[in-house]
């Protein structure tokens, strides 16, 4: 039950797009469409962002959105805001017997 | 209004147990699989296990499997954690998160509990 990979820091200046990468194997991301995303700000709870690879759940802004290729997904914020300063996860369903694994994380600041 | 509250956190000894409840309220809790999640200080977010919606389904990661146990009470809208055997890298925020969707999905997490902090230290 490796962790998915993902870049420990991504940067960009309000209003650029950003995407951040989520690696995983033929195992996991690569085998389902069951790719979920959180952000989560300092001292608070996980918030699902992004679901089955590209879904939204109600409430969250249409600049968030997802993709998938092979074995990596990934996001992408467009018009970046000082909002979006936060750490972010991918979670990819791995079979019933290994579950759910979640990405290393990713730092997103806005500059 | 969807509610997870955890409680049940502290200090323990190596070796110790402890056992976290999950309180919901806001959704028909029998319907939905049910997770927990950890995070040890200043790391990443771990998943920790999961049951399905009947509570017949448990799954573990192999970090905790044979320590610890999972379990639901439908009639009491209650997740459960036992954790066993408990060692110093056990050391973690555990939140109880909310599948999207019944049966044992693996499909995300909608909604999250504020976290029950359990530190294992002599």
């Amino acid at each position: 039950q490796s962790a998915l990979t993902q870049p420990a820091s991504v940067s960009g200046s309000p209003g650029q797009s950003i995407t951040i990468s989520c690696t995983g194997t033929s195992s996991d991301v690569g085998s389902y469409y069951l790719v979920s995303w959180y952000q989560q700000h300092p001292g608070k709870a996980p918030k699902l962002m992004i679901y089955e690879v590209t879904k939204r759940p109600s409430g969250v802004s249409n600049r968030f959105s997802g993709s998938k290729s092979g074995n990596t997904a990934s996001l992408k914020i467009s018009g970046l805001q000082a909002e979006d300063e936060a750490d972010y996860y991918c979670c990819s369903y791995a079979g019933s017997t290994t579950f759910d694994v979640f990405g290393t994380g990713t730092k997103v600041t806005v500059l | 209004e969807v509610q997870l509250l955890e409680s049940g956190g502290g200090l323990v000894q190596p070796g110790g147990s402890l056992r976290l409840s999950c309180a919901d309220s806001g959704f028909t809790f029998s319907n939905y699989a049910m997770s927990w999640v950890r995070q040890a200080p200043g790391k990443g977010l771990e998943w920790v296990s999961a049951i399905s919606a009947s509570g017949v389904n448990t799954y573990y990661a192999d970090s905790v499997k044979g320590r610890f146990t999972i379990s639901r009470d439908n009639s009491k809208n209650t997740l459960y954690l036992q954790m066993n055997s408990l060692r110093a890298e056990d050391t973690a925020v555990y939140y109880c998160a909310k599948d999207l969707y019944g049966g044992s999905s693996g499909a995300g997490f909608d909604y999250w509990g504020q976290g029950t902090l359990v530190t294992v230290s002599s």
